[in-house]
Protein backbone atom coordinates (compact mmCIF):
# COMPACT_ATOMS: atom_id res chain seq x y z
CA UNK A 1 0.00 0.00 0.00
CA UNK A 2 1.14 3.60 -1.17
CA UNK A 3 2.28 5.67 1.99
CA UNK A 4 2.66 9.13 1.23
CA UNK A 5 4.57 11.61 4.26
CA UNK A 6 5.09 15.25 3.98
CA UNK A 7 7.93 16.77 5.47
CA UNK A 8 9.31 20.46 5.60
CA UNK A 9 9.48 23.83 8.48
CA UNK A 10 6.26 23.99 10.43
CA UNK A 11 7.20 27.90 10.18
CA UNK A 12 7.84 30.64 7.59
CA UNK A 13 7.88 34.46 7.72
CA UNK A 14 6.04 36.68 5.23
CA UNK A 15 7.87 36.70 2.24
CA UNK A 16 9.64 33.80 2.24
CA UNK A 17 9.73 30.86 0.23
CA UNK A 18 7.71 27.90 1.77
CA UNK A 19 8.87 24.84 0.97
CA UNK A 20 7.73 20.95 1.52
CA UNK A 21 8.66 17.54 0.73
CA UNK A 22 6.34 14.68 0.38
CA UNK A 23 8.31 11.11 0.45
CA UNK A 24 6.21 8.12 -1.20
CA UNK A 25 6.71 4.83 0.15
CA UNK A 26 5.31 1.38 -1.00
CA UNK A 27 5.47 2.20 -4.57
CA UNK A 28 7.95 3.77 -7.02
CA UNK A 29 6.92 7.79 -8.96
CA UNK A 30 8.75 6.14 -11.86
CA UNK A 31 6.48 3.73 -12.53
CA UNK A 32 3.81 5.99 -14.35
CA UNK A 33 0.36 6.35 -13.75
CA UNK A 34 0.09 8.90 -11.05
CA UNK A 35 -0.56 12.70 -10.87
CA UNK A 36 1.03 13.36 -7.00
CA UNK A 37 -0.84 16.56 -5.79
CA UNK A 38 -0.31 19.27 -3.22
CA UNK A 39 -3.47 20.24 -1.33
CA UNK A 40 -4.12 22.78 0.80
CA UNK A 41 -6.46 23.81 3.84
CA UNK A 42 -6.86 26.85 5.77
CA UNK A 43 -7.93 26.47 9.34
CA UNK A 44 -11.78 25.46 9.26
CA UNK A 45 -11.95 25.71 5.94
CA UNK A 46 -12.09 23.87 2.74
CA UNK A 47 -9.81 22.20 0.33
CA UNK A 48 -7.78 24.22 -2.16
CA UNK A 49 -6.07 22.48 -4.96
CA UNK A 50 -2.51 23.44 -5.75
CA UNK A 51 -1.49 21.92 -8.22
CA UNK A 52 0.28 18.19 -9.64
CA UNK A 53 3.17 16.97 -11.35
CA UNK A 54 3.39 13.63 -13.54
CA UNK A 55 6.30 11.37 -13.26
CA UNK A 56 7.45 12.99 -16.75
CA UNK A 57 7.54 16.39 -14.94
CA UNK A 58 4.48 17.93 -17.00
CA UNK A 59 3.03 20.16 -14.07
CA UNK A 60 -0.18 21.40 -13.82
CA UNK A 61 -0.92 24.67 -11.14
CA UNK A 62 -4.23 26.22 -9.73
CA UNK A 63 -4.46 29.32 -11.99
CA UNK A 64 -4.92 31.46 -8.80
CA UNK A 65 -1.43 30.19 -7.02
CA UNK A 66 0.57 29.98 -10.15
CA UNK A 67 2.92 32.68 -10.49
CA UNK A 68 3.67 31.47 -7.01
CA UNK A 69 3.93 27.39 -7.31
CA UNK A 70 6.47 25.33 -8.25
CA UNK A 71 5.72 21.55 -8.05
CA UNK A 72 9.09 19.05 -8.83
CA UNK A 73 9.92 15.53 -8.62
CA UNK A 74 12.93 13.75 -7.55
CA UNK A 75 12.49 10.20 -8.78
CA UNK A 76 15.47 8.80 -7.24
CA UNK A 77 14.65 9.50 -3.99
CA UNK A 78 10.87 8.92 -4.52
CA UNK A 79 9.96 12.74 -3.65
CA UNK A 80 8.24 15.38 -4.94
CA UNK A 81 8.34 18.94 -3.53
CA UNK A 82 6.50 21.77 -3.48
CA UNK A 83 7.63 25.63 -3.56
CA UNK A 84 5.21 28.59 -3.09
CA UNK A 85 6.89 31.98 -3.00
CA UNK A 86 6.38 35.30 -1.18
CA UNK A 87 3.95 33.64 1.31
CA UNK A 88 1.76 35.81 3.56
CA UNK A 89 -0.71 34.44 6.43
CA UNK A 90 -3.02 33.93 4.03
CA UNK A 91 -0.50 30.71 2.95
CA UNK A 92 -1.29 29.65 6.57
CA UNK A 93 -3.04 26.15 6.31
CA UNK A 94 -2.65 22.26 6.23
CA UNK A 95 -0.67 21.06 3.71
CA UNK A 96 -1.47 17.65 1.85
CA UNK A 97 0.68 15.54 -0.81
CA UNK A 98 -1.78 13.18 -2.19
CA UNK A 99 -2.23 10.71 -5.72
CA UNK A 100 -4.15 10.13 -8.04
CA UNK A 101 -4.58 7.57 -10.98
CA UNK A 102 -4.45 9.36 -14.34
CA UNK A 103 -7.37 7.99 -15.47
CA UNK A 104 -9.59 9.59 -12.69
CA UNK A 105 -8.02 12.13 -11.03
CA UNK A 106 -9.39 10.76 -7.39
CA UNK A 107 -6.93 11.48 -4.81
CA UNK A 108 -5.50 9.49 -2.04
CA UNK A 109 -3.78 11.37 0.85
CA UNK A 110 -0.88 12.08 3.00
CA UNK A 111 -1.92 13.02 6.72
CA UNK A 112 -0.72 16.50 6.13
CA UNK A 113 1.51 19.43 7.82
CA UNK A 114 0.45 22.51 9.33
CA UNK A 115 2.82 25.55 8.18
CA UNK A 116 2.23 28.83 9.94
CA UNK A 117 3.46 31.79 8.09
CA UNK A 118 4.43 34.35 10.58
CA UNK A 119 7.38 36.30 11.79
CA UNK B 1 -16.40 30.49 -3.53
CA UNK B 2 -16.17 27.05 -4.67
CA UNK B 3 -16.72 26.17 -8.47
CA UNK B 4 -18.77 23.26 -7.00
CA UNK B 5 -21.56 23.87 -4.86
CA UNK B 6 -22.64 22.45 -1.57
CA UNK B 7 -24.77 22.57 0.96
CA UNK B 8 -22.98 23.94 4.06
CA UNK B 9 -24.99 21.39 6.46
CA UNK B 10 -26.74 18.91 6.65
CA UNK B 11 -28.47 16.75 9.55
CA UNK B 12 -30.26 13.81 10.16
CA UNK B 13 -31.11 10.77 13.08
CA UNK B 14 -29.44 7.75 13.85
CA UNK B 15 -30.77 5.13 11.28
CA UNK B 16 -31.82 7.70 8.69
CA UNK B 17 -31.07 8.62 5.14
CA UNK B 18 -29.13 11.59 4.47
CA UNK B 19 -28.31 13.06 0.67
CA UNK B 20 -25.50 15.45 0.44
CA UNK B 21 -25.76 17.55 -2.95
CA UNK B 22 -22.95 19.11 -5.31
CA UNK B 23 -23.59 21.39 -8.20
CA UNK B 24 -21.04 22.03 -10.69
CA UNK B 25 -21.55 23.42 -14.33
CA UNK B 26 -21.25 22.55 -17.77
CA UNK B 27 -17.36 23.27 -17.47
CA UNK B 28 -16.70 20.35 -14.95
CA UNK B 29 -19.56 18.02 -14.25
CA UNK B 30 -21.87 18.80 -16.59
CA UNK B 31 -18.96 17.87 -19.54
CA UNK B 32 -18.60 14.97 -18.36
CA UNK B 33 -15.96 15.12 -15.60
CA UNK B 34 -16.08 12.53 -13.26
CA UNK B 35 -17.20 13.33 -9.39
CA UNK B 36 -15.55 11.94 -6.29
CA UNK B 37 -16.78 12.25 -2.60
CA UNK B 38 -14.33 11.95 0.51
CA UNK B 39 -15.00 12.29 4.54
CA UNK B 40 -12.89 13.98 6.77
CA UNK B 41 -12.99 13.31 10.08
CA UNK B 42 -12.04 16.09 12.58
CA UNK B 43 -8.39 16.09 13.00
CA UNK B 44 -7.71 13.52 10.15
CA UNK B 45 -7.18 13.95 6.21
CA UNK B 46 -9.79 13.23 4.06
CA UNK B 47 -10.49 9.69 2.86
CA UNK B 48 -11.63 9.10 -0.63
CA UNK B 49 -15.01 7.89 -0.14
CA UNK B 50 -16.64 7.46 -3.90
CA UNK B 51 -15.00 7.72 -6.69
CA UNK B 52 -15.53 7.64 -10.58
CA UNK B 53 -19.65 9.42 -9.56
CA UNK B 54 -20.63 6.21 -7.86
CA UNK B 55 -17.50 3.65 -6.65
CA UNK B 56 -16.58 2.56 -3.70
CA UNK B 57 -13.17 1.77 -2.45
CA UNK B 58 -12.51 -1.46 -0.64
CA UNK B 59 -13.56 -0.97 2.84
CA UNK B 60 -16.14 1.86 2.43
CA UNK B 61 -19.18 0.58 3.59
CA UNK B 62 -22.34 -0.16 1.17
CA UNK B 63 -23.92 2.47 3.20
CA UNK B 64 -22.64 5.18 1.27
CA UNK B 65 -23.32 5.67 -2.49
CA UNK B 66 -23.19 8.21 -5.43
CA UNK B 67 -24.71 9.47 -8.59
CA UNK B 68 -24.49 11.66 -10.98
CA UNK B 69 -26.87 13.51 -13.57
CA UNK B 70 -26.12 16.39 -15.45
CA UNK B 71 -24.49 19.34 -13.93
CA UNK B 72 -24.87 17.78 -10.44
CA UNK B 73 -23.69 14.59 -8.19
CA UNK B 74 -25.09 13.59 -4.87
CA UNK B 75 -24.02 11.45 -2.13
CA UNK B 76 -26.41 9.24 0.26
CA UNK B 77 -25.95 7.84 3.26
CA UNK B 78 -28.05 5.49 4.59
CA UNK B 79 -28.63 4.04 7.93
CA UNK B 80 -27.14 6.64 9.36
CA UNK B 81 -24.44 5.81 12.15
CA UNK B 82 -22.60 8.65 14.88
CA UNK B 83 -19.38 7.79 13.52
CA UNK B 84 -20.49 8.85 9.96
CA UNK B 85 -20.20 12.68 11.43
CA UNK B 86 -17.98 14.51 9.58
CA UNK B 87 -16.96 17.10 6.78
CA UNK B 88 -17.54 15.79 2.67
CA UNK B 89 -16.03 17.04 -0.01
CA UNK B 90 -16.94 16.45 -3.32
CA UNK B 91 -14.45 16.81 -6.10
CA UNK B 92 -14.48 16.92 -10.29
CA UNK B 93 -11.89 18.75 -12.64
CA UNK B 94 -11.84 20.91 -15.52
CA UNK B 95 -10.74 20.77 -19.61
CA UNK B 96 -7.72 22.06 -18.15
CA UNK B 97 -6.79 18.94 -15.82
CA UNK B 98 -7.76 21.55 -12.51
CA UNK B 99 -9.09 19.67 -9.49
CA UNK B 100 -11.88 21.53 -8.85
CA UNK B 101 -13.20 20.93 -4.80
CA UNK B 102 -17.05 21.47 -3.51
CA UNK B 103 -17.01 24.14 -0.01
CA UNK B 104 -17.85 20.96 1.84
CA UNK B 105 -20.53 19.56 3.88
CA UNK B 106 -21.15 19.18 7.62
CA UNK B 107 -22.78 16.07 8.28
CA UNK B 108 -24.28 16.42 11.90
CA UNK B 109 -26.03 13.08 13.74
CA UNK B 110 -28.90 14.43 15.86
Amino acid sequence: QVQLQESGPGLVKPSQTLSLTCTVSGGSISSGGYYWSWIRQHPGKGLEWIGYIYYSGSTYYNPSLKSRVTISVDTSKNQFSLKLSSVTAADTAVYYCARAPESQLAFSWGQGTLVTVSS
Amino acid sequence: QSVLTQPPSVSGAPGQRVTISCTGSSSNIGAGYDVHWYQQLPGTAPKLLIYGNSNRPSGVPDRFSGSKSGTSASLAITGLQAEDEADYYCQSYDSSLSALFGGGTKLTVL
